[in-house]
């Protein structure tokens, strides 16, 4: 069964600052993965997808990386801002009906 | 852009109503999909449709039922709602084509008093 990790559950980080979300999955046989930004109380807002055939994906500030080999996505947000600040998940997608989430990161940008 | 629609932002209901959450789409989609979203535990999948009439249990299925008459709209009914029902709920949508993008609505807010 996939199982979807994400470390850390939480992170506050001054404004400016290079950071990396983590996303980890137990069974590499994916189709693709999505990053997602959901705002409090909001749905959620599709950021960036990898196809299981690319290495990496780019939008703005934002670069997600995907290892399938050992069960790893990175999401980059480079230069942060005070309007980073909301909950990130991945969620990988083993055939083409149904996404498996991961519980989140909980980020926090501070001025 | 896909646009996905929700019927309400927020919605309180007493315990014992029938509820009806609908979700409506703007793409085409074949796919549609209702989570249900609590702290601590995620997204989980409720009920999901591939298709006009078709349907398919998710991993929490009890307690919900669906109805897809038409491609556009999908509907998540509570037919009797409980207080263990309080949640959020999403919408989402995906096509039967590459790149298989999941898109998601704005969600409804339910409380079940």
């Amino acid at each position: 069964k996939q199982e979807v990790t994400q470390i850390p559950a939480a992170l506050s980080v001054p404004e400016g600052e290079n950071l990396v979300l983590n996303c980890s999955f137990t069974d590499s046989a994916i189709y693709n993965l999505q990053w997602f930004r959901q705002d409090p109380g909001k749905g959620l807002t599709s950021l960036l997808l990898i196809q299981s055939s690319q290495r990496e994906q780019t939008s703005g500030r934002l670069n997600a990386s995907l290892d399938k080999s050992s069960g790893r996505s990175t999401l980059y947000i480079a230069a942060s801002q005070p309007g980073d600040s909301a909950t990130y998940l991945c969620a990988v997608r083993r055939n083409t009906d149904k996404l498996i989430f991961g519980t989140g990161t909980r980020l926090q940008v501070f001025p | 852009d896909v646009k996905v629609t929700q019927s309400s932002r927020y919605l309180v209901k007493r315990t014992g109503e029938k509820v009806f959450l609908e979700c409506v789409q703007d793409m085409d989609h074949e796919n549609m999909f209702w989570y249900r979203q609590d702290p601590g535990l995620g997204l989980r999948l409720i009920y999901f449709s591939y298709d006009v009439k078709m349907k398919e249990k998710g991993d929490i299925p009890e307690g919900y039922s669906v109805s897809r008459e038409k491609k556009e709209r999908f509907s998540l009914i509570l037919e009797s709602a409980s207080t263990n029902q309080t949640s959020m709920y999403l919408c989402a949508t995906i096509g039967t084509q590459g790149p298989y993008e999941q898109y998601f609505g704005p969600g409804t807010r339910l409380t079940v008093t």
